[in-house]
């Protein structure tokens, strides 16, 4: 099956500084890569998403990056706030693995006011 | 508002004890799937299902089982409870239509195995 590594495992960065967390892969087949934003007591939320057909993507503070050859993903959110302050998950979906998704390890990110 | 609801926050049960947990979504969605959320290792899949009484392992299904009589809900049994299932667990559900591959998932159940 699919194996997905993350890193860092924790995190901490100044409020209004970027944060990258960095993900690998190892199913080339894998097509649908999500990231989940989990805060405290809560379930995880899907925040941002690409597909491999796609290089880059973007939504206002967050943005993630595939790179396909080398089979990694990245994470980056910019001006961080308190807020940002929760676990993230990296995912990756293959057609091969029926409805499965396969889960990083998570990343705990700390932004410090 | 799209939900997934889980019976219980919290649940402490005793070694030995038949545990269910369960889980409704009002999204009318195919998929539903059960994992648990351990420190250092992520969300592990348990089991899911694609559809009413259909069911599929996952990487972790020793000591567990479902059941989905209803496509809404989506049941997790721990059969004989022991100290190693103490952990968070996390009920998701996601459509077989093109926007297939959202989960969503509801607020977990904490559940401690004395």
């Amino acid at each position: 099956g699919e194996n997905v590594e993350q890193h860092p495992s924790t995190l901490s960065v100044q409020e209004g500084d970027s944060a990258v967390i960095k993900c690998t892969y190892s199913d080339s087949a894998s097509n649908y890569f999500p990231w989940y934003k989990q805060e405290l007591g809560k379930g995880p939320q899907l925040i941002i998403d690409i597909r491999s057909n796609v290089g880059e993507k973007k939504d206002q503070r967050i943005a993630v990056t595939l790179n396909k050859t080398a089979k990694h993903f990245s994470l980056h959110i910019t001006e961080t706030q308190p807020e940002d302050s929760a676990v993230y998950f990296c995912a990756a979906y293959s057609s091969n693995t029926g409805n499965q998704f396969y889960f990083g390890t998570g990343t705990s990110l700390t932004v410090i006011p | 508002d799209v939900k997934v609801t889980q019976s219980s926050r919290y649940l402490v049960k005793r070694t030995g004890e038949k545990v269910f947990l369960e889980c409704v979504q009002d999204m009318d969605h195919e998929n539903m799937f059960w994992y648990r959320q351990d420190p250092g290792l992520g969300l592990r899949l348990i089991y899911f299902s694609y559809d009413v009484k259909m069911k599929e392992k996952g990487d972790i299904p020793e000591g567990y089982s479902v059941s989905r009589e209803k496509k809404e809900r989506f049941s997790l049994i721990l059969e004989s409870a022991s100290t190693n299932q103490t952990s968070m667990y996390l009920c998701a559900s996601s459509s077989s239509g093109v926007s297939y591959n959202e989960q969503f998932f509801g607020p977990g159940t904490r559940l401690t195995v004395l």
